[in-house]
């Protein structure tokens, strides 16, 4: 049974570096053929890939915020960490972790979401 | 703006059929469909065009023909109330597109 939560701070403040755990268990990233990936949901909003990071540690990102994101594993403790540098308030948003079947694609595996907002 | 294009919103009743269209300005590559409930976590759908996972019912059936991907779902139910989006892993190869989402609604 594949399960995925994501943890990390709720409330950050503009330019401050958001940092989110995806902590995950049913399956290893050691494993040929998965990956982990991040999905954004800004309020009322649709879905915005991210990121994501392959079981050889490779390595994707979206074009148009590439600068500010970070993915990395410790697949010692099932864990995959996103990083996000110079938050803005229009970064506002619940944001999710899924597992990546490689073979075609696809998301099949999701956590429930942390909502993060950013203010001053 | 998405590179998906996705119309805002869909209805009908009770069983019939609705078609929901996702279209791109290159062509699509690897679809997946997914359903999102209100407060919910995306639920994998459709992948590869036309796959269904196990344990997806078999009302929901994908297509696709050029830049066009299509989601019908069949026996429309009030369980089938949700959002829906079409993702495509981009011709790049290097990164996946999200539709703008679609809100079913059974009337």
């Amino acid at each position: 049974q594949i399960t995925l939560k994501e943890s990390g701070p709720t409330l950050v403040k503009p330019t401050q570096t958001l940092t989110l755990t995806c902590t995950f268990s049913g399956f290893s990233l050691s494993t040929s053929g998965v990956g982990v990936g991040w999905i954004r949901q800004a309020p009322g909003k649709a879905l915005e890939w991210l990121a994501l990071i392959y079981w050889d540690d490779d390595k994707r990102y979206t074009p148009s915020l590439q600068s500010r994101l970070t993915i990395t594993m410790d697949t010692s403790k099932n864990q995959v960490v996103l990083a996000m540098t110079n938050m803005d308030p229009v970064d506002t948003a619940t944001y999710f972790c899924a597992h990546l079947t490689f073979a075609y694609r696809y998301y099949d595996f999701w956590g429930q979401g942390i909502r993060v907002t950013v203010s001053s | 703006q998405s590179a998906l294009t996705q119309p805002a919103s869909v209805s009908g009743s009770p069983g019939q059929s609705v078609t929901i269209s996702c279209t791109g300005t290159r062509s699509l590559n690897l679809v997946s469909w997914y359903q999102q409930h209100p407060g919910k976590a995306p639920k994998l759908m459709i992948y590869d065009v036309t796959k269904r996972p196990s344990g997806v019912s078999n009302r929901f059936s994908g297509f696709q023909s050029g830049h066009t991907a299509s989601l019908t779902i069949s026996g429309l139910q009030a369980e089938d109330e949700a959002d829906y989006y079409c993702c495509s892993f981009a011709p790049t190869g290097t990164s996946w597109l999200f539709g703008g989402g679609t809100k079913v609604t059974v009337l």
